[in-house]
C-alpha cells in the first residue's frame, strides 16, 4: 500500500538557520507533491507544489526539491524565524486519484 | 487567495445528540469539497468527498449513516454527526479543491467535544 513518511520528532532550530524537513514515500509514483503548513487548531494552508518532472521549486524563503529516484522531497526554509514554527505536511496525489494523500506532518520549532 | 470558512469553530454537545458543521467557499464555487478528521499529532484522515447535487463518496470504514453529508449548493457543504458519542470527539476540517494544481483550500476546522 502507499505510504508517506515524515519525521514524527519535532525539529528544533535556531532563528536565522535553514530548516530542512523530509518527506519520503513508498509504493508511489506521484505526479506531484504538495507542502502545507498547519498551525495548532487550524486547517492546513497550501504552500507549494512540485511536479515529478521538476527538481526544485522556490517561493520566497521556501525551497522544495523532489527526487523521484530516492522517492523523497526536501522542504527548506531559509533564514528561519520564530513565526515559521508550525507543523508542515506533505501530500502526494492519490496515484490516479485527484485527491491528495497527506503525511502526518513534522513540527518545526524555531527558537529566538 | 481562496477562502473557505467553517462554522462553528468549537462545539460541545452531549452524547446522543446531533451536530451540524457548515463549510462554505466564500469567493469561489466548489463542486467538490472534502471532509477530514484529525486526531492530535496525527495525519488528516479523509472521511468523504462531497459532490454538489449528488451523494457523497465515503472512505472505507466511515459510516455514512452516522456522518451525513449534504452539498446543497456550489458554496456550501454540511457534515452532520448523528447520535454523537465521546469517541467522535475530534477536529473536523473541510476543504475545497481549486486550480490546475489541485491545491486544497482548507477551512479553519471545527473542534467537536462530545461529553
Amino acid at each position: 500500500s502507499q505510504k508517506i513518511e515524515q519525521n514524527s520528532e519535532a525539529l528544533n532550530i535556531q532563528e536565522g538557520k535553514t530548516a530542512t524537513l523530509t518527506c519520503n514515500y513508498t509504493n508511489y509514483s506521484p505526479a506531484y507533491l504538495q507542502w502545507y503548513r498547519q498551525d495548532p487548531g487550524r486547517g492546513p494552508v497550501f504552500l507549494l507544489l512540485i511536479r515529478e518532472n521538476e527538481k526544485e521549486k522556490r517561493k520566497e524563503r521556501l525551497k522544495v526539491t523532489f527526487d523521484t529516484t530516492l522517492k523523497q522531497s526536501l522542504f527548506h526554509i531559509t533564514a528561519s524565524q520564530p513565526a515559521d514554527s508550525a507543523t508542515y505536511l506533505c501530500a502526494l496525489d492519490g496515484g490516479g486519484s485527484y485527491i491528495p494523500t497527506f503525511g502526518r506532518g513534522t513540527s518545526l520549532i524555531v527558537h529566538p | 487567495g481562496a477562502v473557505v470558512s467553517q462554522h462553528p469553530s468549537r462545539v460541545i454537545c452531549k452524547s446522543g445528540t446531533s451536530v451540524k458543521i457548515e463549510c462554505r467557499s466564500l469567493d469561489f464555487q466548489a463542486t467538490t469539497m472534502f471532509w477530514y478528521r484529525q486526531f492530535p499529532k496525527q495525519s488528516l484522515m479523509l472521511m468523504a468527498t462531497s459532490n454538489e447535487g449528488s451523494k457523497a463518496t465515503y472512505e472505507q470504514g466511515v459510516e455514512k449513516d452516522k456522518f451525513l453529508i449534504n452539498h446543497a449548493s456550489l458554496t456550501l457543504s454540511t457534515l452532520t454527526v448523528t447520535s454523537a458519542h465521546p469517541e467522535d470527539s475530534s477536529f473536523y476540517i473541510c476543504s475545497a479543491m481549486r486550480g490546475a494544481d489541485n491545491e486544497q483550500y482548507f477551512g479553519p476546522g471545527t473542534r467537536l467535544t462530545v461529553t
